[in-house]
Order: structure tokens, then sequence, then C-alpha cells
């Protein structure tokens, strides 16, 4: 079946570090959204990624839809304490009919 | 706008005791709704999600069962919980399989 890969796992910065967390799929993908789940809450959507290469852009977060539609990327600039918590991704294969979650990416920021 | 509800918030449950949880979706129609477990500090696990009324697909094979008697309506249940049924369940409802999915609040559930 599809599977969704998420790194790293853990990413511990520095407040002003910039951080980024990588999404790979199996399989090509229709769209990609990203999500982030604060410590002791529940995910709550960020973003969706539906063309070849896009790139969305939200304060100091940049999102990256890759070429192949295979592989996504969020990045953020310069990191605050309001960033910590687990970022998700999530790719849509049409056949399967429905997204997979891949296992996150738990950042946490040192003031 | 649309709201999702899940209760409880949380739960102690005995082994071999029975479970009940609901999810309740307002201000849509027709939507795709999803339970997943998350164990701690790990990833969110699909166990059941449903396109309509009274079909249900499942993710992976389990002592859980999920049922939709009503369009807005999602509930998980289990006859005998385990152990390992420790965890954080969330509800999750989207418009289709193409959008973004919202997630109520979630019911930590401690099996003892």
């Amino acid at each position: 079946g599809q599977q969704v890969m998420q790194i790293p796992q853990y990413q511990h910065v520095q407040e002003g570090e910039d951080f980024t967390t990588y999404c790979n799929s199996s399989t090509t993908l229709s769209n990609i959204q990203w999500y982030k789940q604060r410590p002791g809450g529940h995910p709550v959507f960020l973003i969706q990624l539906v063309k070849s290469g896009e790139v969305k852009k939200q304060k100091r977060l940049t999102f990256q839809f890759g070429e192949a539609k295979k592989n996504s990327s969020l990045h953020i600039t310069a990191t605050q304490t309001t960033d910590v918590g687990t970022y998700f991704c999530a790719g849509l294969n049409t056949n399967a009919g429905k997204s997979t979650f891949g296992d996150g990416t738990t950042l946490t920021v040192k003031p | 706008s649309q709201t999702i509800h899940q209760w409880p918030a949380t739960l102690v449950q005995p082994v071999g005791s029975p479970l009940s949880l609901e999810c309740t979706v307002e201000g849509t129609s027709n939507p795709n709704l999803y339970w997943y477990r998350q164990a701690a500090g790990r990833g969110l696990q699909l166990l059941f999600y449903s396109v309509g009324i009274g079909q249900i697909s499942s993710e992976v094979p389990q002592n859980l069962s999920a049922s939709r008697p009503q369009d807005r309506q999602f509930i998980l249940s289990s006859k005998k919980l385990l152990l390992s049924d420790s965890g954080f369940y969330l509800c999750a409802w989207s418009r289709s399989s193409y959008n973004e999915q919202f997630f109520g609040p979630g019911t930590r559930l401690t099996v003892l």
C-alpha cells in the first residue's frame, strides 16, 4: 500500500534557527496537506498543495511540492517558541481514495 | 460554520470493559468521517473511514468497530477493551477525500 515517510522524527532548534521537515511518498500524489498539532492538542490543517513544483508561503512557513509530486517539504524561517509542535504531512493517492499521514516531525524550540 | 464534537474528553476504563466513543459534525452534510488513534508521541493511525451512512472501511484489523447510524454521527466501539487500546482517539471530517480534514478535540483513553 501507499507509504508516506517523514523525516526527521524529532528536531530541536534554538529560537531563531531555521527548521525543515521532509515528506516522501512511495506513489505519485494528487495533493499533499500539512497539519500542525500543538502539544496536548489536535491536528490543525495548515495548507494544501496540488500542482507539481508548487510553492506556497504563510508568513515564516514555506511549503513546497516536488516536481514529480512524490515529495514535499515545510520550511520555517527563524523559529519562535510558538512553532513548537508536531508537523504532519498527508498525501492523497487518488486510487486509494484517502490520504495517508506521515508519522510527523516533532519540533522543540529553545528560547 | 462547521463544528465537530467528540466526547468524552478523557476516559479511564478497565480491561475487558466495553467502549463507545461518539463524534458528531454540525454545519455540513454527507461528510467523509474518520477515526484515528494516536499513541503517546507517535503518529496518526487511521482506524476507520466512512463516505456515507452505513459505509465503513476498516484499515487495521483489531477489536474495534465503527458505525455511522446517521449522516453526521460516527461511533467507535469495542466489546472488550485491551491494554493496547489506550491512546488518543481523534475523529475528523472532510468534504471529500480531496479536501482537508478537520479534527475534533479527541478522547484520551486509558485502559487499566
